[in-house]
């Protein structure tokens, strides 16, 4: 079955820098790409998804990159904001009956002023 | 207002004590999922359903059961709890049949297996 990998597992970043979270996947395959952020004791939310036949996406501050050759996405935020702080999840699904999405194990982001 | 709603909140039992913890969407969508999030290991999937009457194992399926005699209702069945079905439990429905839209989730469960 689909494996998903991300990483790093904790990234701390200046107000105002740029920050980078890496996901591999292991089912090529795999055609949805969706990342979620959850904030503190709230429930995860879509930030942005990208499916295989696009290979970049931005929304405003945040764009995620797709390399189908390579198996990986990533998410990044640009101009990084205090309210940025959150745990950010990466997951893989395919479209097909019998299967699931995967999820990454998480990273967390923490933005300083 | 569109929403996923899971109940109860929290939930304190004991083991081996049968409990539900139910799941309802209000925006007609067809794929609904469970997950439990567990520190360092990220959401996992339960369960999840593609239709009425659709239900396939996720990830870690061992020790839970489904049901989705409804489109809306989507209820987790814990038979026989044990501790290590401590965890905080997310409910999410998707529009798309095979989840490939945004999942909305609903507030978390927290539940402790004493």
């Amino acid at each position: 079955g689909e494996n998903v990998e991300q990483h790093p597992s904790t990234l701390s970043v200046q107000e105002g820098d740029s920050a980078v979270i890496k996901c591999t996947y292991s089912d090529s395959a795999s055609n949805y790409f969706p990342w979620y952020k959850q904030e503190l004791g709230k429930r995860p939310q879509l930030i942005i998804d990208i499916r295989s036949n696009v290979g970049e996406k931005k929304d405003q501050r945040i764009a995620v990159t797709l390399n189908k050759t390579a198996k990986h996405f990533s998410l990044h935020i640009t101009e990084t904001q205090p309210e940025d702080s959150a745990v950010y999840f990466c997951a893989a699904s395919l479209n097909q009956a019998g299967t699931a999405l995967i999820f990454g194990k998480g990273t967390t982001l923490s933005v300083s002023s | 207002e569109a929403q996923v709603t899971q109940n109860p909140r929290y939930l304190i039992t004991v083991t081996g004590k049968k409990l539900t913890v139910t799941c309802s969407q209000n925006m007609n969508h067809e794929y609904m999922s469970w997950y439990r999030q567990d520190p360092g290991l990220g959401l996992r999937q339960i369960y999840y359903s593609m239709n009425v009457e659709v239900t396939d194992k996720g990830d870690v399926p061992e020790g839970y059961k489904v049901s989705r005699k409804e489109k809306r209702n989507f209820p987790l069945i814990l038979e026989s709890p044990s501790p290590n079905q401590t965890s905080l439990y997310f409910c999410a429905s998707s529009l798309d049949p095979g989840g490939q839209t945004e999942a909305f989730f609903g507030q978390g469960t927290r539940l402790t297996v004493v």
